[in-house]
């Protein structure tokens, strides 16, 4: 079925530093979702993308829809405390009422 | 508008019990999603109401079983609870399919003892 590829695993980043992940699917998606979670909370949605080569920013966020629509990137530039969390990518599923969700970027600042 | 909200945020339970976790939609949004997420772990899908109906559920024991009234809000079930139950519930709503956008509650926080 479908999967999403969600890497890296996890992060540690110091503050200012711009931060790359990235989310892969072995099928082609016509939507990708970003969400961030705090500890405890639920998903908050970053961006969404709906066609490919697309890029779009929020503040210091930019996400962007592969071309080939098999994946999607997510930069943050500048990192800062509050950019702690997990970061999560998902698309929908073929039968559209259902989204898939990769297993999630955590972010940790360097101590 | 208001976000979704979920009722209630806490819940203790000992294991045998069955809980009602309760979801109230974005005004408007007529599908609703619901997630079990334990530590660490990323989100797993339990099922999705849309106008009462369910028209999709996760891989899930009988046991967890959901609802969805005329005013869209949605209530999921847990029966028997298993301490491997213990974890966040979240409930998410979206305007029409489920592969929408989605907007989440804060969750509720089971554990069972």
């Amino acid at each position: 079925g479908q999967q999403l590829n969600q890497s890296p695993q996890s992060m540690f980043i110091q503050e200012g530093e711009d931060v790359s992940m990235n989310c892969t699917s072995s099928s082609i998606f016509n939507t990708w979702l970003w969400y961030k979670q705090d500890p405890g909370e639920g998903p908050v949605l970053l961006i969404a993308l709906y066609k490919a080569g697309e890029l779009t920013s929020n503040g210091r966020l930019t996400a962007q829809f592969g071309i080939t629509r098999k994946d999607s990137f997510l930069n943050i530039s500048a990192s800062i405390p509050s950019d702690v969390g997990i970061y999560f990518c998902a698309g929908p599923l073929d039968s559209n009422y259902q989204l898939i969700w990769g297993a999630g970027t955590k972010l940790i600042i360097k101590p | 508008k208001a976000g979704v909200t979920q009722t209630p945020r806490y819940l203790i339970k000992t294991r045998g019990q069955q809980v009602t976790l309760s979801c109230s939609p974005i005004s408007g949004h007529r599908s609703v999603s619901w997630y079990q997420q334990t530590p660490g772990q990323g989100l797993q899908f339990l099922f999705e109401y849309f106008s009462e109906t369910q028209r999709n559920k996760g891989n899930f024991p009988g046991r967890f079983s959901g609802r969805q009234f005329s005013n869209s809000r949605s209530e999921m079930n847990v029966s028997t609870l298993e301490l491997g139950d213990s974890a966040l519930y979240l409930c998410a709503s979206s305007v029409g399919q489920g592969a929408d956008e989605q907007y989440f509650g804060p969750g509720t926080r089971l554990t069972v003892t």
